[in-house]
């Protein structure tokens, strides 16, 4: 079973559209992230989640929404995609966010291209 | 904020040789450092951490790191490389310094190991 899992793995679409990724945690975790890896591969923060609640937003344009249904899903819905939204998408879980003592479990990526 | 800094983009070694990657951080407070490796179209994995105790940590594939307080340093080293060690190499720390803890991560550095 895997423990963090994003569909879709690959999402090529045009400027403009509106498109959503998806994530679920199988490990009982409390807190998801969403991470943005840029083509020189630098990995940034945008959101975190702890048991529903929005508790990490990184300076991220409006047109990024994420939701989460309940503490084992995190999805991010992308409205009026623009090229420099091409990247791979991270999902990420860990035990607890008030300590972060332990290690995050990265799921294996969505990557976005917009043309 | 807390940040990592990893002056290589790459290190090439030879199989069997030791390697070496480095990292140095700046926090305030306590420093909780990790390394973690990324495989080509792979998300990342944990390999060690440093929260407090001994300064050298032992991880996962035979890796391992030192804590070097009066360095502010954090390399990660294994004595031995082999090629299927190649792959992309995080260092992170955790940051407390806005609403929850998140983890930062440096620029990545590249190992390549030859045979």
């Amino acid at each position: 079973d895997t423990a963090v899992s994003q569909t879709p793995k690959y999402l090529v679409t045009q400027m403009g559209n509106d498109k959503s990724i998806k994530c679920e945690q199988n490990l009982g975790h409390d807190t998801m992230y969403w991470y943005k890896q840029d083509s020189k591969k630098f990995l940034k923060i945008m959101f975190s989640y702890n048991n529903k609640e929005l508790i990490i937003n990184e300076t991220v344009p409006n047109r990024f929404s994420p939701k989460s249904p309940d503490k084992a899903h995190l999805n991010l819905h992308i409205n009026s995609l623009e090229l420099g939204d091409s990247a791979v998408y991270f999902c990420a879980s860990s035990q607890d966010s008030g300590d972060l003592t332990g290690e995050l479990f990265f799921g294996e990526g969505s990557r976005l291209t917009v043309l | 904020a807390q940040s990592v800094a990893q002056p290589e983009d790459q290190v090439n070694v030879a199989e069997g040789n030791p390697l070496t990657v480095k990292c140095t951080y700046s926090v305030s407070g306590n420093p909780y450092l990790f390394w973690y490796v990324q495989y080509p179209n792979r998300g990342l994995q944990f390999l060690l951490k440093y929260i407090t105790g001994d300064n050298l940590v032992k991880g996962s594939y035979g890796f391992e790191a030192e804590f070097n307080k009066s360095q502010t340093s954090f390399h990660l080293k294994k004595p031995s490389a082999l090629v299927s060690d190649s792959a992309l190499y995080f260092c992170a720390v955790r940051d407390n310094t806005g609403t929850a803890s998140k983890l930062t991560f440096g620029t990545g550095t590249r190992l390549q190991v030859t045979l």
